[in-house]
């Protein structure tokens, strides 16, 4: 049983439409984020949900717009999708700032 | 601002040598991650170092943190070939009760050869 799933794994799509990534952990973990793995590999933290309260959001462009309506579940939502948003999008969970975080298999999306 | 850095970027090493792979970071941290990724896949968590003169070992690895020189190194006895993959360490910049933010260092890419 998986503990930390994504939905898609592979996402391929022209500029400017919409697209989601969904995230749901078994694990009881009450903080959840996003991740984004460029091409090069750099990782770098977009979002991080508590029981469902954003707690840290980075510099991100407003196009990316996570929603958490469970502490089980994040989602990343990404309007006018641009070339340079083709990725590898990583979720993640933890149990509360423990730092040891479990992530997903990763969703990547490439954008034509 | 926190940068985290890692070297080599790229070792290739033969089975049976040792090696040591490097992360400094440039903020004061009481805490380090190591995580290994295989191409394609997931981030999987090795080692949580949570003090200065921390150490932990798991099979051929070994993962040290001296928080006064800002420093942890991963060390790799005897390779073999199923330790070839991309290891990643992390710091967190913010650090509370509810989240960890953490920054990632260049990741070292690692192939063992036969």
């Amino acid at each position: 049983d998986t503990a930390v799933s994504q939905t898609p794994k592979y996402l391929v799509t022209q500029m400017g439409n919409d697209k989601s990534i969904k995230c749901e952990q078994n694990l009881g973990h009450d903080t959840m984020y996003w991740y984004k793995q460029d091409s090069k590999k750099f990782l770098k933290i977009m979002f991080s949900y508590n029981n469902k309260e954003l707690i840290i959001n980075e510099t991100v462009p407003n196009r990316f717009s996570p929603k958490s309506p469970d502490k089980a579940h994040l989602n990343l939502h990404i309007n006018s999708l641009e070339l340079g948003d083709s990725a590898v999008y990583f979720c993640a969970s933890s149990r509360g700032g423990t730092g040891e975080l479990f992530f997903g298999e990763g969703s990547r999306l490439t954008v034509l | 601002e926190l940068k985290v850095e890692q070297n080599p970027l790229f070792l290739s090493m033969q089975e049976g040598k040792n090696y040591t792979i490097y992360c400094n970071y440039s903020t004061t941290s009481d805490r380090l991650y190591w995580y290994r990724q295989d191409p394609g896949k997931s981030l999987e968590s090795l080692f949580v170092l949570l003090s200065n003169g921390a150490v932990k070992q798991e099979g051929r690895l070994m993962a040290s943190l001296d928080t006064k020189a800002r420093l942890s190194t991963l060390h790799i006895t005897a390779a073999v070939h199923d330790l070839s993959a991309t290891y990643f360490c992390a710091v967190p910049q913010i650090h509370t009760g509810t989240a960890s933010k953490l920054t990632f260092g260049t990741g070292t890419r690692l192939q063992v050869t036969l």
